[in-house]
């Protein structure tokens, strides 16, 4: 699976709209990118997933750009509650594929008031 | 629907002691898996299973064994807890094997050896 590359930490206002990037330069064809966070003491959550195009459900939006070596996680009005340490992760699917989940470092998005 | 539930919830053992850590989904998964976190770390695969009567070893196996009762459930076992063991074990279930589906987390159980 690819290696991605997230920011260590970031910091948002309460309201505005909360951008996480992912760079993820060796990802191939058949490699989705996933985003999970983690809520303090809590098991991780899944948020959403995509392979090329963008993508948008009740919780956040996923572009990922025409090259598909980056993307960026949108959470269009953070709250307090979006406090978390955001996973971006690069996964394959097919035969071959274990199903594991490769978490690295992620990024610690503090909403503040 | 409880998803995935997992206990106990806290553990603290001496070293050389064992236990056994429950983890059930009520999701009718086929796939379920356990990973460890330790402090300031991502989460790290023990084993997995990709479907009932299946099990294999992740990233870092030594030291624990899983038993896949049936589908519901994924139990891991340490024979002799070492301190090193001391984490945040997170149980998780997906849909299939081998595909871009999503893995569902339990609370996790925080376990500590003394």
């Amino acid at each position: 699976d690819a290696k991605t590359t997230q920011p260590t930490s970031m910091d948002c206002a309460e309201g505005r709209a909360a951008n996480l990037p992912c760079n993820h330069s060796t990802i191939s064809g058949n490699e989705y990118v996933y985003w999970y966070r983690q809520i303090h003491s809590q098991g991780p959550q899944y948020i959403i997933h995509g392979l090329k195009n963008n993508e948008t459900n009740e919780m956040a939006s996923l572009i990922i750009t025409e090259d598909r070596k980056s993307s960026t996680l949108i959470l269009p009005h953070a709250t307090l509650r979006d406090t978390a340490v955001y996973y971006c992760i690069v996964r394959a699917r097919g035969s071959s594929n274990t199903g594991k989940l490769i978490f690295g470092q992620g990024t610690t998005l503090q909403v503040k008031p | 629907n409880a998803g995935v539930t997992q206990t106990p919830k806290f553990q603290v053992l001496k070293t050389g002691q064992s236990m056994t850590l429950q983890c059930a989904q009520d999701m009718n998964h086929n796939s379920m898996y356990w990973y460890r976190q330790d402090p300031g770390m991502g989460l790290r695969l023990i084993y997995y299973s990709a479907s009932e009567g299946t099990t294999d070893k992740g990233e870092v196996p030594n030291g624990y064994n899983v038993s896949r009762l049936n589908k519901r459930e994924f139990s891991l076992r340490l024979e002799s807890a070492a301190p090193s063991q001391t984490s945040v074990y997170f149980c998780a279930s997906s849909e299939g094997w081998g595909l871009a589906d999503t893995q569902y987390f339990g609370p996790g159980t925080r376990l500590t050896v003394l």
